[in-house]
């Protein structure tokens, strides 16, 4: 089946440490999204790419970056300038802008 | 710029109740509408879309009517189930050629037996 796959579904930093989540889809979705989630809180956009090497800030792209080097696969680095990072991520992708998105099961980062 | 307002919750319901989360949204253009659900624990998943004026979107009982004329997306259904207990997110994208969704802020829903 067709699908998002993220990992870890859980991941923990430490002090000054670079952590990467994975986000993989085979779709053949051009379009993929980052989102972070706080509790009770809505989706915020860190990240998007329209298509392969090409990726845009979102609303909150400070302390993370991205790359897009192929069509599958989206990984979001948190560096340790995000003094905040302990939420849950969600990874998405979608065919063109007015079909819905596809979300994967996120990945709870936590700080240790 | 776009926006989507959908009502505060938590809603709390008797099993077997209807179910209205209002949905209201502002964008250019003409977006396609979605309603998504979120389990404990998990990703979104997709419910119901509609794409252009009129359409109304159905899945699971849960039903929805784009109203151009007055800028909603109503999700409804006639008898939640306690497993209906979930975070629901009103959603729109392709406003003015973006591909940017928008969401609303999400509607907790509480079902008791």
């Amino acid at each position: 089946d067709g699908g998002i796959t993220q990992s870890p579904k859980y991941l923990f930093r430490k002090e000054g440490q670079n952590v990467t989540l994975s986000c993989e889809q085979n779709l053949n979705h051009d379009a993929m999204y980052w989102y972070r989630q706080d509790p009770g809180q809505g989706l915020r956009l860190i990240y998007y790419s329209q298509i392969v090497n090409d990726f845009q800030k979102g609303d909150i792209a400070e302390g993370y970056s991205v790359s897009r080097e192929k069509k599958e696969s989206f990984p979001l680095t948190v560096t340790s300038a995000q003094k905040n990072p302990t939420a849950f991520y969600l990874c998405a992708s979608s065919i063109d802008k007015n079909q819905p998105q596809h979300f994967g099961d996120g990945t709870r980062l936590s700080i240790l | 710029g776009d926006s989507v307002t959908q009502m505060e919750g938590p809603v709390t319901l008797s099993e077997e109740a209807f179910l209205t989360i209002n949905c209201t949204y502002t964008a250019t253009g003409y977006p396609s509408l979605f309603w998504y659900v979120q389990y404990p624990g998990e990703g979104l998943q997709l419910l119901l879309k509609a794409t252009k004026a009129d359409d109304k979107g159905s899945n699971k009982g849960f039903e929805a009517t784009y109203r151009k004329e007055t800028t909603s997306f109503h999700l409804e259904k006639g008898s939640v189930q306690v497993s209906d207990s979930a975070v629901y997110f009103c959603a729109l994208s392709g406003s003015g050629g973006s591909y940017i969704p928008t969401f609303g802020r999400g509607t907790s829903l509480i079902v008791h037996p």
